[in-house]
Formats: C-alpha cells, structure tokens, sequence
C-alpha cells in the first residue's frame, strides 16, 4: 500500500466552480502537508504547504488538513482555465529532509470555458 | 534569473546506450535532487546530494548514477542497465535539507524516451 493515496482524474469542471482535491495518507507521523501544481511538461511549482492541522488560506486557494481521518484537501476557488494543471501533494515527517517526501500520484484538473 | 535549468529538454536514448541529464543551479543551494514520474506514480527520488562531492542513492537508484563535482551542477546518468528509463526526469534543490522554513525548487524537466 502507498504512503500516499491520490485519485489521478482527470477532474473535469466548467469556469467559475469549486475545484476539491484531496489526498489520504497512513503515516500518522506526517505533519508536513504541501500542494505542488504542475503544467504539462513542466516542472511542479509550491503552492501551498502546512504545517500539522487546520486550514490554510491564499487567494483563491484553501489547504485544509485532517490528521484524525489522515485526509487532507487542496479547495479552488472561482476556477480558471489557466488552473488546467496536475495537482500533486507531498506529505513528509518534520524532521524529514526533502529528499524523503512522499508525492502523490498528482490529480489532472480541467476547466473548461 | 535564479532558477534551475534542466537540458536537453527532450532526448532519445537507444536500447544499450548511455545518456546523461544536465541540472544547472544558480540559486546557491546546498541540496539538490534527482526525481522521476511516471503516469499514475507520484515522484521517485532516484539520488540526492546534501552537499558538494556527497550523494545518497534514493527509493530507485538502481541503472542511474551522479556526480557532484560543483556546487551548482548536479548531472544524472541513466545507464544501460536501467531497463525502464522511458520516463520524466525532475531535478530539484533546496537550500537545506530540513522540510521546516525552506522550499524546493523543480526543474523543467526532461522527458527520456528510447527508441
């Protein structure tokens, strides 16, 4: 069983809806949570990280994190076309380096016009 | 600019052949990473380095093999006994190596087919 459990999509919603992604994991250890996005052929970018529980708010992002369900969620607001990307979360421990992160298998988000 | 700077960006490879991946960082950072994606599998570390002339193999480090001569370069080889190397290579790096206070930064990649 993986360390990290994503669905893969594609997750298809028209301009201007809620995107809800989310991973699960099984380490109760984990307290390190992140959300990369990642055009095609590109390399993933840091969108959002967290520490431990709780929400986490940027713009149109909302990182909320679950550690007695071990599920965390990565919410998009207002979609745009140009959020048209695979999302991959990245779980470590804390005293982990980055070099041991666990990545997602990433979720392909389409938003259609 | 700082960043980091993968090439080629594509690149063929026979069946029985060597070929090496170029990762340039001028960011100054100490650590830096070799991934590879496949669809429907999260990112794999193959080998990182902490520091210059220092690397660890990683979860897949099998058929691949690094250098770390400069502080700044980070070159990949993916030998012939990879059997598998049909894939996405990511380089990456980061200041420390601690997930508290510092970011990684990725590479744009190098897509690695053999024909």
């Amino acid at each position: 069983q993986k360390e990290v459990e994503q669905d893969p999509g594609p997750l298809s919603v028209p301009e201007g809806a809620i995107v809800s992604l989310n991973c699960t994991y099984s380490n109760s250890a984990f307290q390190y949570f992140m959300w990369y996005r990642q055009y095609s052929r590109k390399g993933p970018e840091l969108l959002m990280y967290t520490y431990s529980s709780g929400n986490k708010e940027d713009g149109r992002f909302t990182a909320q994190v679950d550690k007695s369900s071990k599920y965390i969620s990565l919410f998009i607001r207002d979609s745009q076309p140009s959020d048209s990307a695979t999302y991959l979360c990245a779980i470590g421990e804390t005293t982990d380096s980055w070099g041991k992160l666990q990545f997602g298998a990433g979720t392909q988000v389409v938003v259609t016009p | 600019d700082g960043g980091i700077t993968q090439s080629p960006k594509y690149l063929f490879r026979k069946e029985g052949q060597n070929v090496t991946l170029s990762c340039e960082q001028n960011l100054n950072h100490d650590a830096m990473y070799w991934y590879r994606q496949d669809p429907g599998q999260g990112l794999r570390l193959i080998y990182y380095s902490q520091i210059v002339n220092d690397f660890q193999k990683g979860d897949i480090a099998e058929g691949y093999s690094v250098s770390r001569e400069k502080k700044e370069s980070f070159p990949l080889t993916v030998t012939s006994a990879q059997k598998n190397p049909t894939a996405f290579y990511l380089c990456a790096s980061s200041e420390g190596q601690g997930l508290m206070n510092t970011e990684a930064f990725f590479g744009q990649g190098t897509r690695l087919t053999v024909v």
